[in-house]
């Protein structure tokens, strides 16, 4: 079993639209919690942190359920420059060891 | 404040060879760590330095070596280059911690033929 695993799409929306991804950890030791956003051929950048209380930057929303092992993230109101693969990422340790998801990729079209 | 910078952004090597990749981290950066994503992958971490010594490894065979020096930049070293050893690299500068942002340099793309 991966230690962090994501459906990795592609979903294809249309602008405008609500898209939910989801995730999933095996390690119940992980600390934090981060989405990452990683544009075609470029480097991931950090979208946002997720904790256990959910969390909200703009449009974008983060859940994380300890008790299910489980990460969300959501996208309201879905813009062409949201079309990127999204990274969800666990870190288990006292370092800053990050464990990747294969990534969802996300295409918005008009 | 110049970020995470990578060098090369492109290599082609002829399999066998031998590879060096280099990371500057971002200023105020204590801890480097480098990943490999291949195509359509997630990116998989490779080892961490922090202090000048490998702190944290991955599963990567002992071709993958690195180092890290006093003003915490830092190489990654690849021996007998592999076809499957081709990959985006990824080099991660942050504080040490499990709560710290991690930032990503643009990467070296590296293609063994």
């Amino acid at each position: 079993r991966k230690e962090v695993e994501q459906d990795p799409g592609p979903f294809n929306v249309p602008e405008g639209a609500t898209v939910a991804f989801n995730c999933t950890y095996s390690n119940s030791a992980s600390q934090s919690f981060f989405w990452y956003r990683q544009d075609c051929r470029k480097e991931p950048k950090l979208l946002m942190s997720v904790y256990s209380s959910g969390n909200e930057d703009g449009r974008f929303t983060a859940q994380l359920n300890r008790a299910s092992q489980y990460i969300s993230l959501l996208i309201r109101d879905s813009k062409l420059s949201d079309s990127a693969t999204y990274l969800c990422v666990v870190n288990a340790g006292t370092a800053s060891k990050l464990t990747f998801g294969t990534g969802t990729r996300l295409q918005v079209t008009l | 404040d110049a970020g995470v910078t990578q060098s090369p952004t492109h290599l082609i090597k002829t399999r066998g060879q031998q590879v060096t990749l280099r990371c500057s981290p971002k200023s105020g950066h204590d801890t480097v760590s480098w990943y490999q994503q291949a195509l359509g992958q997630g990116p998989q971490f490779i080892f961490q330095y922090y202090e000048e010594e490998e702190r944290q490894r991955g599963n990567f065979p002992d071709r993958f070596s690195g180092h890290q020096f006093p003003n915490y930049s830092s190489e990654l070293n690849v021996n007998a280059l592999l076809l499957g050893d081709s990959a985006l690299y990824l080099c991660a500068s942050s504080r040490l911690g499990p709560n710290t942002e991690a930032f990503f340099g643009q990467g070296t793309r590296l293609t063994v033929v």
